[in-house]
């Protein structure tokens, strides 16, 4: 069974604060992983991440994969109110259906 | 494009109630799924499509049906509803193939069974 864990579950920091989200993964046949933000509605898309050591950055954020070691990271630089969300991790793995295994999700909260 | 959309978005249930939540795209996407969503469990799978006919069981499929008769629907239906199935409900789409999994949500169905 795929398994996705994220830590830590909950983090609060203060506006300018750069934190790091982690999701390690246990999957058959992996194909890719996925970061989700999700702002009390529907989850948003931020990257996919298929290849290891290869950065995705879009602004502040930015993720990295460890196809080796098994997890990925979620850096925000520069942290702002607005970053404060539910970061969502997810793998795709095993056939080409459309199956994503989630993680429990990070609670960021960013204090002015 | 109106993606993908969700009704009812808020709905009460009495125990052994039934009802369908609707689930439409209008992107053309041939995988659709359904998630459920509680505090600190993330989004489970509860069933999902590969295409108009094909359906599959997903995490947590039990007490839960689905059917795909067309390309744009995915409707899920509660059989006799349960307190433990109160959560928030998401649909799911995206295109066929490997290119990219990344699934577009609709906005929700909060769901409490009394």
């Amino acid at each position: 069974e795929d398994k996705v864990v994220q830590s830590p579950l909950s983090l609060v920091v203060h506006e300018g604060d750069t934190v790091t989200l982690n999701c390690s993964y246990e999957v058959t046949n992996f194909r890719s992983l996925l970061w989700y933000k999700q702002e009390k509605k529907a989850p948003t898309f931020l990257f996919m991440l298929t290849s290891s050591g290869i950065e995705k950055k879009s602004g502040r954020l930015s993720s990295i994969l460890d196809k080796k070691e098994l997890f990925s990271i979620l850096n925000i630089t520069a942290t702002q109110t607005g970053d404060s969300a539910v970061y969502l991790c997810a793998v795709k793995g095993g056939t080409s259906y459309g199956k994503l295994t989630f993680g429990q999700g990070t609670i960021l909260t960013v204090h002015p | 494009n109106a993606g993908v959309t969700q009704t009812p978005k808020f709905q009460v249930l009495k125990t052994g109630q039934s009802m369908t939540l609707q689930c439409a795209q209008d992107m053309n996407h041939e995988y659709m799924s359904w998630y459920r969503q509680d505090p600190g469990m993330g989004l489970r799978l509860i069933h999902y499509s590969v295409g108009a006919g094909i359906t599959d069981q997903g995490e947590v499929p039990n007490g839960y049906n689905v059917s795909r008769s067309t390309t744009e629907d995915f409707p899920l239906r509660l059989l006799s509803a349960a307190p433990s199935q109160t959560s928030v409900y998401f649909c799911a789409s995206r295109p066929g193939g490997s290119s990219s999994y990344e699934q577009y949500f609709g906005p929700g169905t909060r769901l409490t069974v009394t």
